[in-house]
């Protein structure tokens, strides 16, 4: 599966979009780009994946540029709640062997 | 949504004891379930794959006699940490792929907290 690489942590004001960059310049023609988000103490939570087409979905839209190589995960409105740990993976899917590696995420801290 | 009910959430027990954990899959089947192990301020380390029916896979450098591995139904699999030691304290985490059907992702558990004394 293709590494992917984030930016450590990112601060949003609350009610603002909250743009989270992942690149994956290694990414093959039939791996999906998944993200994932983990709150404190928590177990991470699906958020929303695509192939090549943009994305949406009641908590988010990912948006993956004509190559692939990168993605942007925005969340339109943030509020407290979505501050969190926020993980951009690669795999290939649908598949039931398909390992989630995970990688340091961003540390996406909404504030007031 | 798809669930995932993970059980215990938080354990503590003297060192040297056995302790089981539960991972269910509650509205769909899932043949593979994974194991994850989070240590604080740490990102997700994948332990195994959890085969329904055949033997886990274990990630290198993790051991398959301390960290056994049970899948016995296409909705439970159990991560039993053996002998535990102050060494394994952890966040365990599992998750289930429902596979191919309906381009479903994989969920997660809310985790076990592990304390050994």
């Amino acid at each position: 599966d293709a590494k992917t690489t984030q930016p450590t942590s990112m601060d949003c004001a609350e009610g603002r979009a909250a743009n989270l960059p992942c690149n994956h310049s290694t990414i093959s023609g039939n791996e999906y780009v998944y993200w994932y988000r983990q709150i404190h103490s928590q177990g991470p939570q699906y958020i929303i994946h695509g192939l090549k087409n943009n994305e949406t979905n009641e908590m988010a839209s990912l948006i993956i540029t004509e190559d692939r190589k990168s993605s942007t995960l925005i969340l339109p409105h943030a509020t407290l709640r979505d501050t969190a740990v926020y993980y951009c993976i690669v795999r290939v899917a649908p598949s039931n062997t398909g390992k989630l590696i995970f990688g340091q995420g961003t540390t996406l801290q909404v504030k007031p | 949504g798809a669930v995932v009910s993970q059980h215990p959430s938080w354990v503590i027990c003297k060192s040297g004891t056995s302790v089981k954990i539960e991972c269910r899959s509650l509205d769909f089947q899932a043949t593979t379930m994974f194991w994850y192990r989070q240590f604080p301020k740490q990102s997700l380390m994948l332990m195994a794959t959890s085969n329904e029916g055949s033997k886990a896979t274990y990630e290198q450098g993790v051991e398959k006699d301390k960290f056994l591995i049970n899948h016995a139904s296409l909705t439970l699999s159990t991560l039993t940490v053996t002998s535990a030691h102050p060494e394994d304290s952890s966040f365990y985490i599992c998750s289930a792929d429902p596979g191919r059907v309906g381009n479903q992702p994989q969920h997660f558990g809310d985790g076990t907290r592990l304390s050994i004394l």
